[in-house]
């Protein structure tokens, strides 16, 4: 059961335009969103969160939207730099749930020049 | 400051073998974590830690063991490795401030079995 679901395996997007990144999820008790980003040979890092009492959070060129009655987030990264080139996790956890994260599978983001 | 940090990057074993891949973190962190990845998946946690001495099972503990014993310290060991267990191993610590659950990821273990 994909309680945390990404269901593009890759986007490939122009430098300074746009790049959307989707998550959905099926577990209504998530009330934490987690965006990592993972370049090859590296451990994740963090990227942005949201909790879910905030629909937006923004930090510089991300963005992070949460839609709770779809169970759908994003994430935006406006302008979008080739350095922007990495994949993408999203993932969900339950506060109070001692921190365990779900994760999707993940996004793989080429930025053209 | 280092972060996470986990030994050895890279080992290949032979089925049956039995090795500990190391974890350690100097940000004080109460709260451990290990995951797997396997090729074009997400990451899955194996097992975690809330506090030394205090470990519980993720959603694939089977065929790992963990110990605590210092809050630096998180090692996973594999007793008898399997080709199953070809993967990708990440260890992570988490402050969980405000029970906001942002995690801090080392390198990762690349571990092929034979």
């Amino acid at each position: 059961d994909q309680q945390v679901k990404q269901n593009s395996p890759s986007l490939s997007v122009q430098e300074g335009r746009i790049s959307i990144l989707n998550c959905d999820y099926t577990n209504s008790m998530f009330d934490y969103f987690l965006w990592y980003k993972k370049y090859p040979a590296e451990g994740p890092t963090f990227l942005i969160s949201i909790s879910s009492i905030k629909d937006k959070n923004e930090d510089g060129r991300f963005t992070v939207f949460l839609n709770k009655s779809a169970k759908h987030l994003s994430l935006h990264i406006v302008p979008s730099q080739p350095g922007d080139s990495a994949v993408y996790f999203c993932a969900a956890s339950v506060s109070g749930n001692t921190g365990k994260l779900i994760f999707g599978q993940g996004t793989t983001l080429q930025v053209k020049p | 400051n280092a972060g996470v940090t986990q030994t050895p990057k890279f080992r290949i074993l032979k089925i049956g073998q039995s090795m500990t891949l190391q974890c350690t973190q100097d940000m004080n962190h109460n709260y451990m974590y290990w995951y797997r990845q396997d090729p074009g998946m997400g990451l899955k946690l194996i097992y975690y830690s809330v506090g030394a001495g205090i470990t519980d099972k993720g959603e694939v503990p089977n065929g790992y063991n963990v110990s605590r014993s210092t809050t630096e310290d998180f090692p996973l060991r594999l007793e008898l490795a399997a080709p199953s267990q070809t993967s990708v191993y990440f260890c992570a610590s988490s402050p969980r401030v405000a029970n906001t659950d942002t995690q801090y990821f080392g390198p990762g273990t690349r571990l092929t079995v034979l």
